[in-house]
């Protein structure tokens, strides 16, 4: 099993472009995660999926969409990348559809730079 | 809301020595509680849970955490400190649908 996998491992953007972080698990999990990693700011979450054809909004959801493509694969969408976009992005997985108590399994990540 | 505050940015101990990242949690309602390690450019691992089964945690790695309701915390020890352990840690709390994280702390380990 590859766990969760994320593409590209690295990007750089200039202002205004936009492009899609793609994710995927081959671990039958319900819920699937977004999230941005910046120093001193520790992971925040951007948005989540409990369930194939559901998201919600996380802590920092401004400037990006999600589409839960099916219950594999979770996708994340910058439509016009600004410079505060600069981060680490790591998406993660979770068996159950609640998501509380369960573990979190992290893909390697996304380094995006925004110029 | 839940929250997590890890006190300490970054920790430096000697091989050998004990290790000991401090974490201090709010919730509402009775916590889960996570540590995770993240090594440089790699993804977080769950290093152990708090699910309210015991209070003593035994994770990988000999790491291991005390839950302490009346303190709010969940630090992280191990009694000897091993160079592979030289990463970032991070406490999470879930007490909702979503897990909030911690700052993190970098542990450096000296020869």
């Amino acid at each position: 099993n590859a766990g969760v996998t994320q593409n590209p491992k690295f990007q750089v953007l200039k202002t205004g472009q936009s492009m899609t972080l793609q994710c995927a698990q081959d671990m039958n999990h319900n819920s699937m995660y977004w999230y941005r990693q910046d120093p001193g700011m520790g992971l925040r979450l951007i948005y989540y999926s409990a369930s194939e054809g559901t998201t919600d909004k996380g802590e920092v959801p401004n400037g990006y969409n999600v589409s839960r493509l099916n219950k594999r694969e979770f996708s994340l969408r910058l439509e016009s990348a600004a410079p505060s976009q600069t981060s680490v992005y790591f998406c993660a997985s979770s068996v159950g559809t609640s998501g509380l108590g369960d573990e979190q399994f992290f893909g390697p990540g996304t380094r995006l730079t925004v110029l | 809301a839940q929250s997590v505050t890890q006190l300490g940015s970054h920790v430096s101990v000697s091989e050998g020595a004990l290790v000991l990242l401090r974490c201090n949690y709010s919730s509402s309602v009775p916590p889960y509680l996570f540590w995770y390690v993240q090594y440089p450019n790699q993804g977080l691992q769950l290093l152990l849970k708090y699910t309210s089964a015991a209070t003593l945690v035994k994770g990988i790695n000999g790491f291991e955490a005390e839950f302490k309701k009346s303190e709010t915390s969940f630090h992280l020890t191990k009694p000897s400190a091993h160079m592979s352990d030289a990463a970032e840690y991070f406490c999470a709390v879930s007490d909702l649908i979503d897990m909030r994280f911690g700052a993190g702390t970098r542990l450096t380990v000296k020869p």
